[in-house]
């Protein structure tokens, strides 16, 4: 059974501060992973997507990825109240084609 | 450009009713999948279609089903309708520049929201 594990949160942070977002997964073989953010009553929207290890950085955001863990993550730089929401991570699994595999999300809130 | 488009945005059906959805891709975009999304199971992936074939399945009976069409429009139909397929159903549109190789990204629509009484 392939997993994506997130702590559910609520994660709550100042205005300004890093947000730190984690997600594990189980299968070794896994190459594509997502990071998806959804407002109540809304559609998830990509945010960021890496394939390789290491960081990978657009604009506030950062997502990090170590194979070797099965762990990756998203860092919010300068969390603004706007960023609250619920962060989704995906994961795409070997032969799976397009299909993702949800954690449960994590809760961010971000108070002023 | 246009995003992805689904109709209709909201439904409500009586139990034992069947219900079709609709999803539009992004133009040029040849992968559609379906997602249905409750606070219980979050998101579940129901199937994938490209070029008009199903080439994956998620964990669901078979009172769900779809199909894509040759301008890769899809369609979702729920049969015989039950109180616990109240969700909001996601449908997700994908490039695939490679087929198979599993490195393109997925762009969702608003979603439907079904309710079942």
């Amino acid at each position: 059974q392939k997993e994506v594990e997130q702590n559910s949160g609520p994660l709550s942070v100042p205005e300004g501060a890093i947000a730190s977002l984690n997600c594990t997964y189980s299968d070794r073989g896994s190459q594509s992973f997502f990071w998806y953010r959804q407002y109540s009553g809304k559609s998830p929207e990509l945010i960021m997507f890496i394939y390789s290890n290491g960081d990978k950085e657009d604009g506030r955001f950062t997502a990090q990825l170590n194979k070797a863990s099965q762990y990756v993550s998203l860092l919010i730089r300068d969390s603004q109240p706007s960023d609250s929401a619920t962060y989704l991570c995906a994961v795409r699994y070997p032969g799976g084609y397009n299909k993702l595999i949800f954690g449960a999300g994590t809760r961010l809130a971000v108070h002023p | 450009k246009a995003g992805v488009t689904q109709t209709p945005r909201y439904l409500i059906k009586t139990r034992g009713q069947q219900v079709t959805l609709s999803c539009s891709p992004i133009s040029g975009h040849r992968s559609v999948s379906w997602y249905q999304q409750t606070p219980g199971q979050g998101l579940q992936f129901l199937f994938e279609y490209f070029s008009e074939t199903q080439r994956n399945k998620g964990n669901f009976p078979g009172r769900f089903s779809g199909r894509q069409f040759s301008n890769s429009r899809s369609e979702m139909n729920v049969s015989t309708l039950e109180l616990g397929d109240s969700a909001l159903y996601l449908c997700a549109s994908s490039l695939d520049r490679s087929p198979g190789t599993g490195t393109t990204e997925a762009f969702f629509g608003q979603g439907t929201r079904l309710t079942v009484v």
